[in-house]
């Protein structure tokens, strides 16, 4: 069975500090995906990226980026110099068997940043 | 525009009421979500449907159903609303075989049951 936890519940950092938040993951698939969505205060949920099981390579976007380690079974996300803007609730996610019919996006329970100024 | 959209965006309702929510795309997905959200709970998945055929229960079906009328569309209804049905919900797509995998969400229906 597939299963996602964010053990960070709430995190209060002060603007311009860098912050992780951990995701680990459990999984049987060989093939797998994950995903980190952001659900800003206005409530809509934003794609923030994909990371195929294949695929180990550390990923950097701007002030984001995300260390996927299989062998700790972990799929962290930082935002270094963080701002007010980055606060929000944020969500990991896993999806096993892409190519079938059943694949579904489990979720994490999300940890909410606050970034204070 | 959206690519996807719910209506309505909030509601509020009695219990023993039958609610209906809809969802409509325009990013010409195959595949479509419904899930609600709870506080510290994350997003449960109440249905999907891949095609307009098909049409299966999720984790938390219980008390829900759904009507897949078109790809495009995609409804949800609690055929008698109960308090605890009280919650953020939304609806998602993805494209299926062939394409990537992850959802795209609409902007959420704020559920109250009183």
């Amino acid at each position: 069975a597939q299963k996602v936890t964010q053990a960070q519940t709430e995190i209060s950092v002060v603007e311009k500090e860098d912050v992780t938040l951990d995701c680990v993951y459990e999984t049987r698939d060989t093939t797998y995906y994950l995903f980190w969505y952001k659900q800003p205060p206005s409530g809509e949920l934003v794609f923030l990226i994909r990371r195929n099981s294949f695929d180990e390579q550390n990923e950097i976007s701007g002030r984001y980026s995300w260390n996927f380690q299989k062998s700790t079974s972990s799929f962290n996300f930082t935002i270094t110099a963080s701002q007010v803007v980055d606060s929000a609730v944020y969500f990991c996610a896993l999806s096993e068997a892409f190519y079938s019919s059943a694949s579904k996006i489990i979720f994490g329970s999300g940890t909410r940043l606050s970034i204070r100024p | 525009d959206a690519d996807v959209t719910q209506t309505p965006r909030n509601r509020i309702t009695k219990t023993g009421k039958r609610i209906m929510l809809e969802c409509s795309q325009t990013k010409g997905h195959d595949r479509m979500y419904w899930y609600r959200q709870d506080p510290g709970l994350g997003l449960r998945l109440i249905y999907y449907s891949f095609d307009v055929k098909d049409i299966n229960k999720g984790e938390i079906s219980d008390g829900y159903s759904v009507s897949r009328q078109a790809q495009a569309k995609f409804s949800l209804s609690l055929e008698s609303a109960i308090p605890n049905q009280t919650a953020l919900y939304f609806c998602a797509t993805s494209g299926g075989a062939g394409y990537p995998i992850e959802q795209f969400f609409g902007p959420g229906t704020r559920l109250t049951v009183l």
